[in-house]
């Protein structure tokens, strides 16, 4: 059962240009949804991460939108740069107190061109 | 600050062996969690410590174990290896576990032949 579904698999922006990946969630307990950034060989990192109480959460150029109802959020990356080329997770996680677990989408393979 | 470490950084085994693998986490940080990442695929969560305990389980079987010892270091044990247990082995540890933050370490790659 995937709770957590991301799309595009794959996509190649060029230089400069915005990249907007896309997860959807199931379980409506879900109270944090972060996002990583993974380079071949490495573990993933954290990028940033938003709470279901606010609709959008910029860090630099990055940012996340929450839309509640549609149980939909996205990840937007301005002034997409090269060295962004990688694969991104989203991950969703409810904190019950004992255990907090990441559910994590399939990814997203970034490709930014010169 | 340290951030979280993994050893081996590669592994190959066989079928029916039994592997253990290290994570040392991130200074202060007393939970540690254990993540399969297949290749292609999105880490899935195994389990997690907390100060020495099992604190939450993924849908993995018995013969994967773990321990966390007092310095909050961590293995995760896997007996009876299968060739679907070829992964990226990924530790992640949290201040607190009622932190939902969690760095991740580098992993541990391994194949099963």
């Amino acid at each position: 059962q995937q709770q957590v579904k991301q799309s595009p698999q794959s996509l190649i922006v060029q230089k400069g240009g915005i990249s907007i990946i896309n997860c959807a969630y199931e379980n409506t307990a879900f109270d944090y949804f972060p996002w990583y950034q993974q380079f071949p060989g490495k573990g993933p990192a954290l990028l940033i991460a938003i709470r279901p109480d606010v609709s959008e959460k910029k860090e630099g150029r990055f940012t996340i939108s929450f839309n509640k109802s549609a149980k939909q959020f996205s990840l937007h990356i301005m002034d997409s740069q090269p060295g962004d080329s990688a694969t991104y997770f989203c991950a969703a996680s409810k904190l019950t107190g004992t255990a907090s677990k990441l559910t994590f989408g399939t990814g997203t393979r970034l490709q930014v061109t010169l | 600050e340290t951030g979280v470490t993994q050893s081996p950084t590669h592994l190959i085994k066989t079928r029916g062996q039994q592997v253990t693998l290290r994570c040392s986490s991130q200074s202060g940080h007393n939970t540690v969690s254990w993540y399969q990442q297949a290749l292609g695929q999105g880490p899935q969560f195994i389990f997690q410590y907390y100060r020495e305990e099992e604190n939450g389980r993924g849908n993995f079987p018995p013969r994967f174990s773990g321990l966390q010892f007092p310095n909050y270091s961590s293995e995760l044990n896997v007996n009876a290896l299968e060739l679907d247990d070829s992964a990226l082995y990924l530790c992640a540890s949290s201040p607190d576990r009622s932190t939902d933050t969690q760095y991740f370490g580098p992993g541990t790659r391994l194949t099963v032949l």
